[in-house]
C-alpha cells in the first residue's frame, strides 16, 4: 500500500524558505483521480490544508499563504513539494503530505508529519 | 471561507458509551463533508467521507450522517482506543477548511 513520508529542515529562520519533500513509495504520484496535498498543524491547534496539486500540475493554494506557497512534482523522484517563502514564527506547526482520491476530496493516506520551527 | 464549527470542544465518555459530536458548516455544503481521527503524536486518520461512508478498515461502530449544514459523527460502544481528536472537513469548495476538533477521553 502506498506510504507517504515527509522530509526536510527541522528549524528555519525567520524570512526564510520553508522547503519540503513527500516521498511516496509503493504508488505513483503521475496516478490519475488523486491529488497531492499538504495540511499544518500548529502546536496545540486545529489543521490547515494548504493546498494540493495533480499529476498534470495544476494546484490550488488556500489564499491565507497568499502568494508564499507553492507545491511541485518532481515524476523522477516520486516526490511532491511544498515551498512557503519569507516565513514568520506563525509557520511553526507540523506540516504533513498527504494523498486525496479526487472522488471524495478526502485524505485517505498521511505522512507521519514533520515538525518545522521557525526561530532565529 | 465555509467555517466549520464543531460541538463539544471536548467530552469525556466511558467504554461501552455511546458518543455523538456534532459539525455546523456555515452554509449549506450537501453532503461533502469527511471525518478524521487523529491521536496524540499521529497523522489524522480518514474515518467518513461524504457524510456518511466508511473508509475501508474502519470499525462498523463509527457511523456518519447528516446534509446541508448540519453532520453528526456517532461513536457507538465507544473503546479505550478510540480516545483521539476527532476533526470534520468539507469539500463543497476551495478552500477545504477543517473544523477545530472535538477531544473524546475516558472518564
Amino acid at each position: 500500500h502506498v506510504q507517504l513520508q515527509e522530509s526536510g529542515p527541522g528549524l528555519v529562520k525567520p524570512s526564510q524558505t520553508l522547503s519540503l519533500t513527500c516521498s511516496v513509495s509503493s504508488g505513483s504520484i503521475d496516478s490519475d483521480g488523486y491529488y497531492w496535498s499538504w495540511i499544518r498543524q500548529h502546536p496545540v491547534k486545529g489543521l490547515e490544508w494548504i493546498g494540493y496539486i495533480d499529476n498534470s500540475g495544476n494546484s490550488y493554494y488556500n489564499p491565507f499563504l497568499k502568494s508564499r506557497v507553492s507545491i511541485s512534482l518532481d515524476m523522477s523522484s516520486n516526490q511532491v513539494s511544498l515551498e512557503v517563502t519569507s516565513v514568520t514564527a506563525a509557520d511553526t506547526a507540523v506540516y504533513y503530505c498527504a494523498r486525496t482520491p479526487s472522488t471524495i476530496n478526502g485524505m485517505d493516506v498521511w505522512g507521519q508529519g514533520t515538525t518545522v520551527t521557525v526561530s532565529s | 471561507d465555509t467555517r466549520m464549527t464543531q460541538s463539544p470542544s471536548s467530552l469525556s465518555a466511558s467504554v461501552g458509551d455511546t458518543v455523538t459530536i456534532t459539525c455546523q458548516a456555515s452554509h449549506d455544503i450537501s453532503n461533502y463533508l469527511n471525518w478524521y481521527q487523529q491521536k496524540p503524536g499521529k497523522a489524522p486518520n480518514l474515518l467518513i467521507f461524504d457524510a456518511s461512508y466508511l473508509e475501508a478498515g474502519v470499525p462498523s461502530r463509527f457511523s456518519g450522517s447528516g446534509s446541508g449544514t448540519h453532520f453528526t459523527l456517532i461513536i457507538r460502544n465507544v473503546q479505550p482506543e478510540d480516545i483521539a481528536t476527532y476533526y470534520c472537513q468539507h469539500h463543497d469548495n476551495l478552500p477545504w477548511t477543517f473544523g477545530q476538533g472535538t477531544k473524546l477521553d475516558l472518564k
